[in-house]
């Protein structure tokens, strides 16, 4: 399974971007970029997906770079609800296209 | 998106009792379902993956016989617990992926409790 890396937390101004790293150096090239964000006691909310080209959706836009080793969501104007914990994760491609979720960044927008 | 609900939200049980928790795709078609746990301030572990009327694949390290997964149908699977401990105490969530392969969605957990 490719791994992710991500930091451990990161701090952001409410109205501010949010930009959130991730690096995958070992995807394959069948491999999917997933985000998830997780608030406190609830399950996981999925925001974006993406292949190889840049997505973007009406929560977050999802830039990936040319050799897909890393990529970064990106909240444009983040709200404190958007304090969670983001997981980067790279989809296993084969079998059952398991999820399966590393530590995450704890995320903390403030007033 | 799409809705997956899960029951009970929460449940207490004693030690040695077994308990089940629901998994329900509400506007979908589940092919493929999944069941994670997590401890306090801990990520998310997968447990298994099950799909419609075949039996479950677990991870290395779950016990299939301490944990039954039923995926009867494509609305439905559930997580029983058997014989529950204090140490089984977690938040249990499921996952519930369509037949076109696209994201997965997730229930909003079930926390359980074993005294």
């Amino acid at each position: 399974d490719a791994k992710t890396t991500q930091p451990t937390s990161m701090d952001c101004a409410e109205g501010r971007a949010a930009n959130l790293p991730c690096n995958h150096s070992t995807i394959s090239g069948n491999e999917y970029v997933y985000w998830y964000r997780q608030i406190h006691s609830q399950g996981p909310q999925y925001i974006i997906h993406g292949l190889k080209n840049n997505e973007t959706n009406e929560m977050a836009s999802l830039i990936i770079t040319e050799d897909r080793k890393s990529s970064t969501l990106i909240l444009p104007h983040a709200t404190l609800r958007d304090t969670a914990v983001y997981y980067c994760i790279v989809r296993v491609e084969t079998g059952f296209q398991k999820l399966v979720f590393g530590t995450g960044t704890r995320l903390l927008v403030s007033p | 998106g799409a809705v997956v609900s899960q029951h009970p939200s929460w449940v207490i049980c004693k030690s040695g009792t077994s308990v089940k928790i629901e998994c329900r795709s509400l506007d979908f078609q589940a092919t493929t379902m999944f069941w994670y746990r997590q401890f306090p301030k801990q990520s998310l572990m997968l447990m298994a993956t099950s799909n419609e009327g075949s039996k479950a694949t677990y991870e290395q390290g779950v016990e299939k016989d301490k944990f039954l997964i039923n995926h009867a149908s494509l609305t439905l699977s559930t997580l029983t617990v058997t014989s529950a401990h204090p140490e089984d105490s977690s938040f249990y969530i499921c996952s519930a992926r369509d037949s076109r392969n696209t994201e997965a969605f997730f229930g909003q957990g079930t926390r359980l409790t074993v005294v």
